[in-house]
């Protein structure tokens, strides 16, 4: 089955400075990649997502972009806030499949003041 | 438009019972899938119901079981309850088969094993 990895497992970083979460996955036929944030004690709630027809997707200070000969995908979160400090979870999809979303195991985003 | 709605959000149990969790979907959503979130594993794929079939299982025993009303509402259940078990059980809803649609969560159901 599928196999998801996701670096770092914690993140710090300066208010202002950008963020970048990596992911890589092990079945090429995944072509769905959302990611989700989870604020503590809070259900996770879906920030963005690409599908594997596009290489790169905006919205507003947080981008994603997508590798599908490495298997690789990434979230970019620029001039970060206090309030971007959260757990984050890459996934994959397939469509049709049955095996639900394949979660990465998180990344905890530390936002200094 | 109501978001999901998982009951209970807490309970306690001890070893060898049984527990049964519930949730109700968006409106008009029919897909019901149900992850087990842990802080060492992350989320872990439990099972899916559409349309009240079971599309698939992830790995867990024979002890987790779900079903799906007619209504779109899912239960899972646990049967034998152990230690282990002790996590935040998260389900989520889509319009159609969640394998590369949105899924909109739940607040979850903590469970803790004594």
């Amino acid at each position: 089955g599928e196999n998801v990895e996701q670096h770092p497992s914690t993140l710090s970083v300066q208010e202002g400075d950008s963020a970048v979460i990596k992911c890589t996955y092990s079945d090429s036929a995944s072509n769905y990649f959302p990611w989700y944030k989870q604020e503590l004690g809070k259900r996770p709630q879906l920030i963005i997502d690409i599908r594997s027809n596009v290489g790169e997707k905006k919205d507003q200070r947080i981008a994603v972009t997508l590798n599908k000969t490495a298997k690789h995908f990434s979230l970019h979160i620029t001039e970060t806030q206090p309030e971007d400090s959260a757990v984050y979870f890459c996934a994959t999809g397939i469509p049709g499949g049955a095996d639900g979303l394949t979660f990465g195991k998180g990344t905890h985003l530390i936002i200094q003041p | 438009k109501a978001g999901v709605t998982q009951t209970p959000r807490y309970l306690i149990k001890t070893r060898g019972q049984q527990v049964t969790l519930s949730c109700s979907p968006i409106s008009g959503h029919r897909s019901v899938s149900w992850y087990q979130q842990t802080p060492g594993q992350g989320l872990q794929f439990l099972f899916e119901y559409f349309s009240e079939t079971q599309r698939n299982k992830g790995n867990f025993p024979g002890r987790f079981s779900g079903r799906q009303f007619s209504n779109s509402r899912s239960e899972m259940n646990v049967s034998t309850l152990e230690l282990g078990d002790s996590a935040l059980y998260l389900c989520a809803s889509s319009s159609t088969a969640s394998g590369a649609n949105v899924l909109t969560f739940g607040a979850g159901s903590r469970l803790t094993v004594l």
